[in-house]
């Protein structure tokens, strides 16, 4: 089946610490995005991008850092990670026109 | 600016009730995409619906419905005849299709929905 991954679906981590969290597709979609979900606040995007060479910020992106290495691989990066980007991260996919986005499972991330 | 409301947090429901969850949402562009996610306990976020700004027309599936009306600019949700497996967070979100955030999602904050045996 033509999917979204996403690994690790859990980690824990320092305060400091740099963390890459990495997202593979195999639908063949051209656009792909990072959320990050916080309770009480619905999902919010981090960075998206359209194609390789196309990649921008979202809404919360400070912190944070995006890699689109091939058309199918997205890799979110936390350079130095904070408590308060303790949430559920979500990595989703996309066709160009269509609209409705496609989510991998979630890592759930924790910074002590 | 683009922005939905699901002003709902939470709602219980005992098994067999009908349950309408109400997204209200606003937007400048005329032309526009709606969606329904769910996000059952386990935590994946499935895909429900889409619907574009120029098709009022209601839709079932089965025990869910939606009806969108742009006079009020709402979409909401109904399930009939909730079961214990409707259990989960909706999510109502929105897509614009011009200017610089075309073809991101707007999400509201989530409605949780308890059904009770």
């Amino acid at each position: 089946d033509a999917d979204v991954t996403q690994t690790p679906r859990n980690r824990i981590t320092k305060t400091g610490k740099r963390i890459m969290l990495e997202c593979s597709q195999t639908k063949g979609h051209d656009r792909m995005y990072w959320y990050r979900q916080d309770p009480g606040l619905g999902l919010r995007l981090i960075y998206y991008s359209f194609d390789v060479k196309d990649i921008n910020k979202g809404e919360i992106s400070d912190g944070y850092s995006v890699s689109r290495q091939a058309q199918a691989k997205f890799s979110l990066s936390l350079e130095s990670a904070i408590p308060n980007q303790t949430a559920l991260y979500f990595c989703a996919t996309s066709v160009a026109g269509a609209y409705e986005q496609y989510f991998g499972p979630g890592t759930r991330l924790t910074v002590t | 600016a683009q922005k939905v409301t699901q002003a709902q947090t939470e709602i219980s429901v005992v098994e067999k009730e009908d349950v309408t969850l109400d997204c209200v949402y606003e937007t400048r562009d005329t032309t526009y995409y709606l969606f329904w996610y769910k996000q059952p306990p386990s935590g994946e976020l499935v895909f429900l619906i889409r619907r574009n700004s120029f098709d009022e027309q209601n839709e079932i599936s089965g025990r869910y419905s939606w009806n969108f009306q742009k006079s009020t600019s709402s979409f909401n949700f109904t399930i009939t005849a909730s079961q214990v497996v409707d259990s989960a967070v909706y999510f109502c979100a929105l897509s614009e299709t011009y200017g610089g955030s075309q073809g991101n999602l707007i999400f509201g904050k989530g409605t949780k929905l308890s059904v009770k045996p």
